[in-house]
C-alpha cells in the first residue's frame, strides 16, 4: 500500500516558532509537492521539488521554504510563524512527468500559530 | 484571481439521485484537468482526469464532461451513495505540469 506519510497530524506553535513539517514516501516518487488548503482557496502550491535538492516555488512561497536531503523526504519550513500562516498543509508525491492517477497525498498537517 | 472556480461551495443530493458538480476555469491553456475527492482528516485521492482532446471521460458512476467553448466541466456520480458525501476539488493545468486546484464543493449525499 503506498504511502505519503506527514509527521504530525496537528501542530500549535507560536507566532514566531520556526517550523518543520516533514513528509516522507515510500513510492520512489521523484516529484513532491507542499499545499496549503483554505476555505474558499482550495489548495494552493507552496513549493516543489523534482529531484533531491532540487525545488522550485509555487504559488505561495512567502515565509515558507523547504528541504529535500533525500528523495523520500521533503520538509516544509517556517522560519518565523505568523498566524496567518494558520493552515491545512498537505504533502504530496508523483512520479516524474506523470500528475494524475500518480499523485499521492499525505492525510494533511493542521498548524495553529497562536 | 482565481484560474479554476466551483461557485458551488456545497451541495445535497437525495441517496440514488444524480450529482453535478460544476467547475469554470479561465485559463484556456490548460490541457487537461483532474477531480480529487477529500474525505475529513484524509488527503485528497486523485478520482478522473480528462484531456482537453476529450468531451467525455467515464468511470464507474463518475462521469466528467469538459465544455472547451464556455471553459466548463462538471462530474456527474451516478447514482449517488452517502459515502460519496466528501469535499471535491477540481484541478486544471497542463499535463506533467503543476495543477491548480478550485476551492472545492463539499457534497452531501443524504440516505
Amino acid at each position: 500500500d503506498v504511502k505519503v506519510t506527514q509527521s504530525s497530524r496537528y501542530l500549535v506553535k507560536r507566532t514566531g516558532e520556526k517550523v518543520f513539517l516533514e513528509c516522507v514516501q515510500d513510492m520512489d516518487h521523484e516529484n513532491m509537492f507542499w499545499y496549503r488548503q483554505d476555505p474558499g482557496l482550495g489548495l494552493r502550491l507552496i513549493y516543489f521539488s523534482y529531484d533531491v535538492k532540487m525545488k522550485e516555488k509555487g504559488d505561495i512561497p512567502e515565509g515558507y521554504s523547504v528541504s529535500r536531503e533525500k528523495k523520500e523526504r521533503f520538509s516544509l519550513i517556517l522560519e518565523s510563524a505568523s498566524t496567518n500562516q494558520t493552515s491545512m498543509y498537505l504533502c504530496a508525491s508523483s512520479r516524474r512527468g506523470r500528475w494524475d492517477t500518480e499523485a499521492f497525498f499525505g492525510q494533511g498537517t493542521r498548524l495553529t500559530v497562536v | 484571481d482565481q484560474q479554476v472556480k466551483q461557485n458551488s461551495p456545497s451541495l445535497s443530493v437525495q441517496e440514488g439521485r444524480i450529482s453535478i458538480l460544476n467547475c469554470d476555469y479561465t485559463n484556456s491553456m490548460f490541457d487537461y484537468f483532474l477531480w480529487y475527492k477529500k474525505y475529513p482528516a484524509e488527503g485528497p485521492t486523485f478520482l478522473i482526469s480528462i484531456s482537453s482532446i476529450k468531451d467525455k471521460n467515464e468511470d464507474g458512476r463518475f462521469t466528467v464532461f469538459l465544455n472547451k467553448s464556455a471553459k466548463h466541466l462538471s462530474l456527474h456520480i451516478v447514482p449517488s451513495q452517502p459515502g460519496d458525501s466528501a469535499v471535491y476539488f477540481c484541478a486544471g493545468g497542463n499535463y506533467g505540469q503543476n495543477f491548480v486546484f478550485g476551492p472545492g464543493t463539499r457534497l452531501s449525499v443524504l440516505p
